[in-house]
């Protein structure tokens, strides 16, 4: 089983449209939770941190399941430019390790 | 001003080949990682040194050695490429274990021949 796992996609959406994605850890070790945006070759880029309280920017909601090992990222009102792959980042207590998800590819379609 | 740059962004060459990729940054970070990422995109740490010292060294085959001369630099040597070696290496940096959120350069797409 891989230590975090997404769902791939792609997830083709309408502009305008709210989009979730889901991302399951395997580790309850894990201490710290991030969502990065990767464009077509470029680097990957963090968009935020997730708290365990839930945490919002702009059009962005991030939520933290510890019990369920769940990670979430929420988008309302995509945009075209919003069309990138996220990757869910997970980092051990245990190996102080950053481990990422494969990703979710967004299309945001006009 | 680039806060973590590595060099070169393209490299071509042949099969047993010896080959070095540079990072620096400029964040006054403690951390460095090197990471590959494959065809499929799976983004895989190789390597983390601290303050000059490694502490993650990954299954990672031993042409691979990094070298970190100080703490703002992170270079990793490639000895006898492989055609499977092809894929983009990204350095990274954190600033420690309170902000241990990373930063990436550009990458650096190998190509082996």
């Amino acid at each position: 089983r891989k230590e975090v796992e997404q769902d791939p996609g792609p997830f083709n959406v309408p502009e305008g449209a709210t989009v979730a994605f889901n991302c399951t850890y395997s580790n309850s070790a894990s201490q710290s939770f991030f969502w990065y945006r990767q464009d077509c070759r470029k680097e990957p880029k963090l968009l935020m941190s997730v708290y365990s309280s839930g945490n919002e920017d702009g059009r962005f909601t991030a939520q933290l399941n510890r019990a369920s090992q769940y990670i979430s990222l929420l988008i309302r009102d995509s945009k075209l430019s919003d069309s990138a792959t996220y990757l869910c980042v997970v980092k051990s207590s245990n190996t102080g390790k950053l481990i990422f998800g494969q990703g979710t590819t967004l299309q945001v379609k006009p | 001003d680039t806060a973590v740059s590595q060099t070169p962004k393209y490299l071509v060459t042949q099969m047993g080949n010896d080959k070095s990729i540079k990072c620096e940054q400029n964040l006054g970070h403690d951390t460095m990682y090197w990471y590959k990422q494959d065809s499929k995109k799976f983004l895989k740490i190789m390597f983390s040194y601290n303050n000059k010292e490694l502490i993650i060294n990954e299954t990672v085959p031993n042409r691979f050695s990094p070298k970190s001369p100080d703490k703002a630099h992170l270079n990793l040597h490639i000895n006898s490429l492989e055609l499977g070696d092809s894929a983009v290496y990204f350095c990274a940096s954190s600033q420690d274990s309170i902000r241990p959120e990373a930063f990436f350069g550009q990458g650096t797409r190998l190509t082996v021949v």
